[in-house]
């Protein structure tokens, strides 16, 4: 069956260093991925997708990488900062742009 | 980009009720989801609501125990139905713009 893995310990990172959350899959053959920020009791936010032919996007502070060999996605904060302390999660998308399914996300936690 | 509101926020149900969860989008839009998220778990699609058409259930989930409406192209209802305990959860609306997913701030159910 498909299956979305993240990082499931917490992640704790000293305020300016990167971050780095990793999304592996498999049995599965995504046209996008999308990386989402959830802050406690709110929806998650959208934050970047990048489809099966690039292999890095960037935005911001943000940057994803994605890799169909090795089915896994990187997610980086440089610079991070207190405000970036959330829950991330990343989803996989199919080319007919139906379905989303959600991994179970990492909470991250930036320390001043 | 969308913006979604919800009602109820929050409710405290005794076992064997139904509540109904209604979802508002400020503009127009074909593809309409719910999912629920368990607490520290990622998210589950339910159904997908497109309007003027039968929702689609994913596996696991049926019309009878989550009746949903869609009447048009800015509202939907989710129905939980004679709930028990494990429908404690927490139910989020969903919609999609061109490759971007926009999530309402859910609503926190718990049934008793």
């Amino acid at each position: 069956s498909q299956k979305i893995e993240q990082n499931s310990e917490a992640l704790n990172i000293q305020e300016g260093k990167t971050a780095t959350l990793t999304c592996n899959y498999t049995n599965y053959s995504p046209a996008y991925l999308q990386w989402y920020r959830q802050d406690p009791g709110r929806g998650p936010v959208f934050l970047l997708l990048i489809r099966e032919n690039e292999k890095e996007k960037r935005k911001e502070r943000l940057k994803v990488t994605f890799d169909t060999t090795l089915k896994q996605s990187l997610f980086h904060i440089t610079a991070s900062q207190p405000a970036d302390s959330a829950t991330y999660l990343c989803a996989l998308e199919n080319s007919s742009a139906s379905k989303i399914i959600f991994g179970s996300g990492t909470r991250l936690s930036i320390r001043p | 980009s969308a913006v979604i509101s919800q009602k109820p926020s929050r409710d405290i149900c005794q076992r064997g009720t139904s509540l109904t969860i209604q979802c508002q989008v400020d503009s127009q839009v074909t593809m309409m989801f719910w999912y629920r998220q368990q607490p520290g778990q990622s998210l589950t699609l339910i159904a997908t609501a497109n309007q003027g058409s039968e929702a689609t259930y994913e596996s696991g989930f049926v019309i009878d125990k989550f009746p949903i409406s869609r009447p048009n192209l800015t509202f939907s209802t989710l129905t939980v139905s004679n709930m028990s305990p494990e429908d404690s959860s927490i139910y989020l609306c969903s919609v999609r713009t061109l490759l971007e997913q926009f999530f309402g701030p859910g609503t926190r159910l718990t049934v008793l």
